[in-house]
């Protein structure tokens, strides 16, 4: 079955820029979409297929090329720490697929 | 806006059944795929099972698949996730979503409701 690699966590200072790195084999065949999820709360889509979902700040972007995909968050905030998932949908399984999730730290 | 409740969530005993029902308004209902994904106590997304706009076709995560049922009233804007032969493993949050037109993302999630198996 498909696999996407996420780290743990990420930290990083407000006002910096924090990226998300999400590996899967050929991901760059793919479309790749990504969740936010504050503590407590239902995931929020963030970008689909590096496109941002009307309401999501411009400082949300994401890219996909050779076997990774990319989360950037530009100029951090304090409430932009929360987990991140990437996801992708498999044809060959017809199974949509998760990362395990990377948790942003606003230091 | 949109909005999506779910509802029939509790607490079971391993190989019980329960029955998750997931209440839509504010879109058009069938003409989009609709989803439910799971989240265990402290850990990541997991997806359980996309259903299309029309109920005829749907998927199941190798986790479920032959125990879960994922289906939808168009006539009522109602999806259902009928959930047999429960076990611990199964304990989460579940969560209804609404997916984007030819996307397989969810831009639309329920608060989720907790089922718990106790063994």
């Amino acid at each position: 079955s498909y696999v996407l690699t996420q780290p743990p966590s990420v930290s990083v200072a407000p006002g910096q820029t924090a990226t998300i790195p999400c590996g899967g084999d050929n991901i760059r065949s793919k479309r790749v979409h990504w969740y936010q999820q504050r503590p407590g709360q239902a995931p929020v889509l963030v970008i689909y297929d590096n496109d941002r979902p009307s309401g999501i700040p411009e400082r949300f972007s994401g890219s996909n090329s050779g076997s990774t995909a990319t989360l950037t968050i530009s100029r951090v905030e304090a409430g932009d720490e929360a987990d991140y998932y990437c996801q992708v949908w498999d044809s060959g399984s017809n199974h949509r697929v998760f990362g395990a999730g990377t948790k942003v730290t606003v230091l | 806006d949109v909005q999506l409740l779910e509802s029939g969530g509790g607490l079971v005993q391993t190989g019980e059944s329960l029955r998750l029902s997931c209440a839509a308004s504010g879109f058009t209902f069938s003409t989009y795929a609709m989803s439910w994904v799971r989240q265990a106590p402290g850990k990541g997304l997991e997806w359980v099972s996309v259903i299309s706009g029309s109920g005829g076709s749907a998927y199941y995560a190798d986790s479920v698949k032959g125990r879960f049922i994922i289906s939808r009233d168009n006539s009522d804007n109602t999806l259902h996730l009928q959930m047999n032969s429960l076990s611990p493993e199964d304990t989460a949050i579940y969560y209804c979503a609404k997916d984007r037109v030819s996307s397989s993302s969810s831009d639309s999630w329920g608060q989720g409701t907790l089922v718990t198996v106790s063994s």
